[in-house]
């Protein structure tokens, strides 16, 4: 079946400073990848996606490029703020069926210190 | 435009009674799904409905059922309550029509805590 595998956390980072959080897959298919970030007592947002091998999806200076030889999605970004403190979530969809859910990585908490 | 919005926010309920959770989603959007978020760990699928038929459910036992009505709003009934249905319920809309290449987009979510 799908499975999502995200680095162990929590992560904690002094502004400005590089970010990388790790996230591999396993799915039949060719999977859409995303990565969904969730602000303290809030639902999930869409932070980015992306629907083929190679593609790059960037939102608010968040990266991450889909890699199929490595099964990799991971998200980067140059320089933090201290309000992208969240808990960030690497999800996968593949059509398997009639349905299209999303199978989602345990998350990681990411705190953005001053 | 309004997103998804999901009622209640907040519901406290004991051992072995029903809840019935609600979901709209956004305007033109034709399928809903539900995802469970125990506390720590990510969204769990329950169930995908488009155009008031089930697409998929997740492992889940009977005591979860669902439906959609022709305004594409949607609930999610647990009966049988156990304390470990303690959760954050969240509803996701998306349009139906990309499959898997579509974006869930998610409602805030139903905060359930059971006795």
């Amino acid at each position: 079946g799908n499975s999502v595998t995200q680095m162990e956390g929590p992560v904690t980072l002094s502004e400005e400073a590089f970010l990388t959080i790790n996230c591999t897959y396993t799915a039949t298919g060719y999977p859409s990848l995303f990565w969904y970030v969730q602000y303290p007592g809030e639902g999930l947002q869409l932070l980015l996606k992306a629907t083929k091998a190679d593609d790059k999806g960037s939102n608010k200076g968040f990266e991450a490029t889909y890699r199929k030889e490595t099964t990799s999605f991971h998200l980067e970004k140059g320089s933090v703020q201290v309000s992208d403190s969240a808990v960030y979530f690497c999800a996968l969809s593949s059509y398997t069926g009639a349905n299209s859910k999303l199978t989602f990585g345990k998350g990681i908490t990411l705190s953005v210190r001053p | 435009d309004a997103g998804v919005t999901q009622s209640p926010t907040h519901l406290i309920k004991t051992r072995g009674q029903q809840v019935t959770l609600r979901c709209s989603p956004i305007s033109g959007h034709k399928s809903v799904s539900w995802y469970q978020q125990v506390l720590g760990q990510g969204p769990q699928f329950i169930f995908q409905y488009y155009e008031k038929e089930e697409r998929g459910r997740g492992n889940f036992p009977d005591r979860f059922s669902a439906r959609q009505f022709p305004n594409y709003s949607s609930e999610l009934n647990v009966n049988a309550l156990l304390l470990g249905d303690s959760a954050l319920y969240l509803c996701a809309s998306s349009s139906g029509t990309e499959m898997y290449q579509e974006t869930q987009y998610f409602g805030p979510g139903t905060r359930l805590l059971v006795l």
